[in-house]
């Protein structure tokens, strides 16, 4: 079981630069999520999706886009990477609103 | 809007000693809630949950207790061990919007 699988693990960027992280379930689940994980802040969400073709805003949207086209992808694009877009990203599926909460391994930004 | 608080941390046990991890949280209706564990370099994974107001989640010796006259879902227990080290995340989502928010995490060390 492949579960969530997140690309890449690291990425250094410059500032300005775009890029698309990567994120794929197998599990059929319908919720996707990303979070970005800063010291002190815990997890906040990004974006997140019911569902394919559907989308949603989380609490720190700005500068990020996503899309759902199929039920097992969910990419993150980062539009104008900016230094403090420096973090640790993690998407998440889970089959239901109240169920387990699968996450990937972790996508670790780091832009200059 | 939905939001968690946990207590400060860091914390640092002795191995056998009993834990208490504060957690309340504001939601509207009756959200389910979540601890998740993530350990040194890894994604986070589910340690327990409860869906309804008296339920109590329990997973490798850790519980917490829905308790909605107080908004709370403190996760205890009787004995650490080193093995718990980690990161712990109290967590909800609102049946209303399918929102899965974090607090910002503690913190514990277990020391032999």
């Amino acid at each position: 079981n492949a579960g969530v699988t997140q690309t890449p693990k690291f990425q250094v960027l410059k500032t300005g630069q775009s890029m698309t992280l990567q994120c794929a379930q197998d599990m059929n689940h319908e919720y996707m999520s990303w979070y970005r994980q800063d010291p002190g802040m815990g997890l906040r969400l990004i974006h997140y999706s019911v569902g394919a073709g559907i989308t949603d805003q989380g609490e720190v949207p700005n500068g990020y886009n996503v899309s759902r086209s199929t039920t097992e992808d969910f990419p993150l694009r980062l539009l104008s990477a900016a230094p403090s877009q420096t973090s640790v990203y993690f998407c998440a599926s889970s089959l239901l609103w109240d169920t387990e909460a699968f996450f990937g391994q972790g996508t670790r930004l780091t832009v200059v | 809007g939905d939001s968690v608080t946990q207590m400060e941390g860091p914390v640092t046990l002795s191995e056998e000693a009993f834990l208490t991890i504060n957690c309340t949280y504001t939601a509207t209706g009756y959200p389910s809630l979540f601890w998740y564990v993530q350990y040194p370099g890894e994604g986070l994974q589910l340690l327990l949950k409860a869906t309804k107001a008296d339920d109590k989640g329990s997973n490798k010796g850790f519980e917490a207790t829905y308790r909605k006259e107080t908004t709370s879902f403190h996760l205890e227990k009787g004995s650490v061990q080193v093995s718990d080290s980690a990161v712990y995340f109290c967590a909800l989502t609102p049946r209303a919007n399918s929102k899965l928010t974090f607090g910002k995490g503690i913190t514990l060390s277990v020391r032999p």
